[in-house]
């Protein structure tokens, strides 16, 4: 049962243009959502998080978009090579629901900058 | 301030073998976390510890895993006896206890291989 879901296993993006990168999650009890960006033999390094009540939340060069009818996020970003190739998780948890942190992540997507 | 540090970075054990890992959270976190990470699948949730107690162990596959964190500092996580897929990579990651959300902050990683 897969809550979090990324269905773009990967994506290529030219530098200087926009890249998209999507998640959906099926828990209506899902309240903070964060995107992780990792290197290969490194753990993820956050990138920006948001809470349900918001629907969009902007940190430097990174934004991140709530749609929570559609229960979908998506992070926006212009990036460069080759520090941003990388694969980038989803994440979501329920904190309401006091379950602390703990983190539902989805299977990542690994974006490719091509300069 | 050191991030999370976890050791060793890498350990290849025989199958029935036993093998400790450890987690030195950021100072003054008291959330810990424990994720593992098979065969470059989706980052999935173990356990949380909240300073020296259990808050949720719901991940856990079986009791051949047993994590602790006395006097609520560093957590280890043992796996007696290993079997072959229990292979993968555990990350540890930590946060603040505090009102609202927070991000957790990831270790690097110990890349377990069970041969």
């Amino acid at each position: 049962d897969q809550q979090v879901k990324q269905n773009s296993p990967s994506l290529s993006v030219q530098e200087g243009r926009i890249s998209i990168l999507n998640c959906d999650y099926t828990n209506s009890m899902f309240d903070y959502f964060l995107w992780y960006k990792k290197y290969p033999a490194e753990g993820p390094t956050f990138l920006i998080s948001i809470s349900s009540i918001k629907d969009k939340n902007e940190d430097g060069r990174f934004t991140v978009f709530l749609n929570k009818s559609a229960k979908h996020l998506s992070l926006h970003s212009v990036p460069s090579p080759p520090g941003d190739s990388a694969v980038y998780f989803c994440a979501a948890s329920a904190w309401r629901a006091n379950q602390g942190g703990k983190l539902i992540f989805g299977q990542g997507t690994e974006l490719s900058v091509k300069p | 301030e050191a991030g999370v540090t976890q050791f060793p970075s890498h350990s290849v054990i025989e199958k029935g073998q036993t093998v400790t890992l450890r987690c030195d959270p950021i100072s003054g976190h008291d959330n810990l976390y424990w994720y593992r990470r098979v065969m470059g699948k989706e980052i999935k949730f173990l356990l949380h510890f909240v300073k020296e107690s259990k808050q949720d162990e719901s991940g856990m596959p079986n009791n051949r895993f047993l994590a602790e964190r006395t006097g609520g500092t560093y957590s280890t996580l043992k796996v007696q006896p290993a079997e072959l897929e229990d292979s993968g990579v555990y990350f540890c990651a930590s946060s603040q206890v505090r009102q609202g959300m927070t991000e957790a902050f990831f270790g690097q990683g110990t890349r377990l291989t069970v041969v």
